[in-house]
């Protein structure tokens, strides 16, 4: 079974604390993936990744960066954390395959709290 | 830009009954993908069904179906003999196709099993 896991289930920081959010899947997937979810807004798409050192913006990049060195391992980072940023944070990963059909597997997620 | 909506926050129903859950969609393309993914209280997101917009034969898998109307862009999920275990979040998920990697979610719709 596909294993997707973040480094925290939750996590409490102060405004303007430097947040990493760490995640590791152990299925050699290519495509890695971060959103936030907020209730009645759904999963928005902060950034993407296909392979490693590449990344691409989602819908809401904003004050949001990340890092992929390896891999299994993408990484959130909120340069300077804000109470907005607040939220339930998912990480998911899939691999290519030919029929475009992949699934996205997901992680428990970390629910954040910027105070 | 592609849009998802689930009308309806939240719903219920009885056990051994049938419930169906809406989605509709907006987008210019003639070939993607959609999906429905459960998120379970406290425990990862998971894919329950997906289609492929060109297939005409509606997805099925054990006890949930879809009813995919193409021109009416929408993709609801039925479930028969509801089971306490499926009381979870139900997103609506839509990817296009071609190089695109990502979902565009719908915001969910909370789904009560009473007893």
């Amino acid at each position: 079974d596909v294993k997707v896991t973040q480094s925290s289930r939750y996590l409490v920081k102060r405004t303007g604390e430097k947040v990493f959010l760490e995640c590791v899947q152990d299925m050699d997937h290519e495509n890695m993936f971060w959103y936030r979810q907020d209730p009645g807004l759904g999963l928005r798409l902060i950034y993407f990744s296909y392979d490693v050192k590449m990344k691409e913006k989602g819908d809401i990049p904003e004050g949001y960066s990340v890092s992929r060195e390896k891999k299994e391992r993408f990484s959130l980072i909120l340069e300077s954390a804000s109470t907005n940023q607040t939220s339930m944070y998912l990480c998911a990963s899939s691999r290519i395959t030919v029929l475009r059909t992949d699934t996205q597997y997901f992680g428990p997620g970390t629910r954040l709290t910027v105070l | 830009a592609q849009t998802v909506t689930q009308s309806q926050p939240e719903m219920s129903v009885q056990e051994a009954e049938t419930v169906t859950l809406s989605c509709t969609y907006d987008t210019s393309e003639s070939d993607y993908y959609l999906f429905w993914y459960k998120q379970p209280p406290s425990r990862q997101m998971i894919l329950v069904i997906r289609q492929e917009a060109y297939k005409q034969q509606n997805a099925t898998e054990n006890r949930f179906s879809v009813n995919f109307q193409k021109a009416a862009k929408s993709f609801s999920l039925k479930i028969s003999d509801s089971q306490l275990g499926d009381a979870a979040m139900y997103f609506c998920a839509y990817r296009a196709s071609g190089s695109a990697r990502q979902l565009t979610f719908g915001s969910g719709t909370q789904l009560t099993v009473l007893p």
